[in-house]
């Protein structure tokens, strides 16, 4: 079956610009988490929702940063006012059934360059 | 704080030798560890994990190994071939979290 979709896979944006970076998680899988990796670092965890409730967003840097979830499948990763820092590659990843062990589906990612 | 360290960012192995990856952690809280393999423009694909009550766990030509007491764990892959050349990431979990943390990664080329 399909994986897990992201879109766009590439976005330059001029600093200040806003962005929208959407995934569209395995079908039926309720969790869905956000992670940002950086240049030859690993992926860092931004944020997590369960369905449409957001449990986590300790890792989301600054209140820049807005995710959503409205009906339980397809995420929006909201960044508000680009800032050179923010250039990195945005990772989504679904898990079936929300069990912490499960295996997380990861999407090839969106590469973010601000300018 | 990097709670999960790969300090070897690449290796470079014959094929048919052994692959072995090194991956140590600070908190002690860990208790399910991970590592995935990335290739270029594609997402991380989970390739094997362990729990903390084990020491080792076997997939193929895929095994990691837990030591607790050293906060350390090791992805050997025996035999290597050229399609495992990628980048091999270490990651854990604690509790009741599906929260990854991932360290730094190591790239690895097979040579053939």
């Amino acid at each position: 079956g399909a994986g897990v979709s992201q879109s766009p896979r590439y976005k330059v944006a001029k600093r200040g610009q806003d962005v929208a970076l959407r995934c569209d998680p395995i079908s039926g899988h309720v969790s869905l988490f956000w992670y940002q990796q950086a240049l030859g670092q690993g992926p860092e965890f931004l944020t997590y929702f369960q369905n449409e409730a957001q449990l986590d967003k300790s890792g989301l840097p600054s209140d820049r940063f807005f995710a959503e979830r409205p009906e339980g499948s397809v995420s929006t990763l909201k960044i508000q006012r680009t800032q050179q820092e923010d250039s990195a590659v945005y990772l989504c990843a679904s898990a079936q059934r929300g069990y912490p062990r499960e295996t997380q589906y990861f999407g090839p990612g969106t590469r973010l360059l601000v300018l | 704080d990097q709670q999960v360290k790969q300090n070897s960012p690449s290796l470079s192995v014959q094929e048919g030798r052994i692959s072995i990856l090194n991956c140590d952690y600070t908190n002690s809280m860990f208790d399910y560890f991970l590592w995935y393999k990335k290739y270029p423009a594609e997402g991380p694909t989970f390739l094997i994990s362990i729990s903390s009550i084990k020491d080792k766990n076997e997939d193929g030509r895929f095994t990691v190994f837990l030591n607790k007491s050293a906060k350390h764990l090791s992805l050997h892959i025996v035999p290597s071939q050229p399609g495992d050349s990628a980048v091999y990431f270490c990651a854990a979990k604690t509790g009741n979290t599906g929260k990854l943390i991932f360290g730094q990664g190591t790239t690895l080329q097979v040579k053939p």
